[in-house]
């Protein structure tokens, strides 16, 4: 079965320090990836995306996110992280072979602490 | 930028209430979703409408149906409301034009309460 798996439920970090939100997939053919955001009682909102070419995406918010194929990761990164990044992180896949549907990660609940 | 709206933000209904959740885009996209979000299980796909008429089953459809009448418009319907539908419920649109990414773009959600 395709699956997306962000095995950490909670992240904490201080303000300042880098963050990394992790996302792993087993899906088929040669997916596209995506990074979106939620805030409290808000809907989501897309953060950036990986289709093809260089391994580093650059998004919204200072976020960027490395693509790895042999280890089948695409984990979300900040170099410094802001008290107003807390949010709800969810990874999401479209599988190579799908015109239509997204699998999506169980989400990751992000804390920075000041 | 593309909006995605929903008929209400929140809502409170009894268990066997018929109940009509409404979703409307502005950007002509062809695809439609209704995703149910609850804690600690991400967004699971209920139904989704690749053309006005057009819907397939997602993951969780028992209990629930929807209505694509006109291309911007896609409602849940829940039949007889239960308590275990309590939950959030999010709207969501995409393109399916050659070349397009997919990407999703959400409304901001209805809360369903069912007491």
């Amino acid at each position: 079965a395709q699956s997306v798996a962000q095995p950490e439920d909670q992240v904490n970090v201080a303000e300042g320090n880098p963050l990394t939100v992790k996302c792993t997939y087993s899906v088929s053919g040669n997916p596209y990836l995506f990074w979106y955001v939620q805030y409290p009682n808000r809907g989501l909102q897309f953060l950036l995306k990986y289709i093809t070419g260089d391994n580093l995406v650059k998004g919204s918010y200072g976020f960027e996110a490395e693509f790895n194929k042999s280890q089948t990761s695409f984990h979300l990164k900040k170099p410094s992280a802001l008290v107003s990044d807390s949010a709800l992180y969810f990874c999401a896949v479209r599988p190579g072979d799908s015109n239509y549907q997204l699998i999506w990660g169980a989400g990751t609940k992000l804390i920075i602490k000041p | 930028d593309v909006k995605v709206t929903q008929s209400s933000r929140y809502l409170v209904k009894r268990t066997g209430e018929k109940v009509f959740l409404e979703c409307v885009q502005d950007m002509d996209h062809e695809n439609m979703f209704w995703y149910r979000q609850d804690p600690g299980l991400g967004l699971r796909l209920i139904y989704f409408s690749y053309d006005v008429k057009m819907k397939e089953k997602g993951d969780i459809p028992e209990g629930y149906s929807v209505s694509r009448e006109k291309k911007e418009r896609f409602s849940l319907i829940l039949e007889s409301a239960s308590t275990n539908q309590t939950s959030m419920y999010l709207c969501a649109s995409s393109p399916q034009s050659r070349g397009s990414t997919y990407e999703q773009y959400f409304g901001p959600g209805t809360r369903l309460t069912v007491t």
